[in-house]
């Protein structure tokens, strides 16, 4: 069975500071992962969709990268604003329409 | 954009009554999901639909019906609410499997 895990849970950094947040699954067997943004109360935001085969994507300020055999991905974002804070979610789809989601890392972006 | 919408946002219903929860997408998309998220559960999969009165279980379908009788609706269905039953509610969709997947705003739903 599919387990994603996010580390760490939550995140406090200040404002312009580049940040990683980190991802990882434990069947490397996967379709595609994809990255959302959670605001509180809300519902979640695509970010990125990398697919089994890429390495990585980007969005703006925002790099996703896939390294499949480790299972890990990371989301990167560049020069913290604090309207980045928010939940951030990973998912990952082992084909068909089964979405595992981890539970998210907790952004806080301060002035 | 793609809009998906969920009819209610806040709802308090009491133990034992028949909810029903309502999802549109304007995308024309094939597949249509509902999650239920708790804290420090995640995100939960109840049930999913690839076509017009189709549907599969997820990984709780417990308690939970859908129907999908036209292809941009999607209904998720409380038989007999109840208190554990109180979360957020998401509806999803996606025009294919490995396709980008769209999330409504949630429905917050209590059970008294």
């Amino acid at each position: 069975k599919q387990e994603v895990t996010q580390i760490p849970a939550a995140l406090s950094v200040p404002e312009g500071e580049n940040l990683v947040l980190n991802c990882s699954f434990t069947d490397s067997a996967i379709y595609n992962l994809q990255w959302f943004r959670q605001d509180p109360g809300k519902g979640l935001t695509s970010l990125l969709l990398i697919q089994s085969s890429q390495r990585e994507q980007t969005s703006g300020r925002l790099n996703a990268s896939l390294d499949k055999s480790s299972g890990r991905s990371t989301l990167y974002i560049a020069a913290s604003q604090p309207g980045d804070s928010a939940t951030y979610l990973c998912a990952v789809s082992g084909g068909g329409n089964k979405l595992t989601f981890g539970t998210g890392t907790q952004l806080k972006v301060e002035l | 954009d793609v809009k998906v919408t969920q009819s209610s946002r806040y709802l308090v219903k009491r133990t034992g009554e028949k909810v029903f929860l309502e999802c549109v997408q304007d995308m024309d998309h094939e597949n249509m999901f509902w999650y239920r998220q708790d804290p420090g559960l995640g995100l939960r999969l109840i049930y999913f639909s690839y076509d017009v009165k189709m549907k599969e279980k997820g990984d709780i379908p417990e308690g939970y019906s859908v129907s999908r009788e036209k292809k941009e609706r999607f209904s998720l269905i409380l038989e007999s609410a109840s208190t554990n039953q109180t979360s957020m509610y998401l509806c999803a969709s996606c025009f294919r499997s490995g396709n980008t997947i769209y999330f409504g705003e949630g429905s917050w739903l209590t059970v008294v």
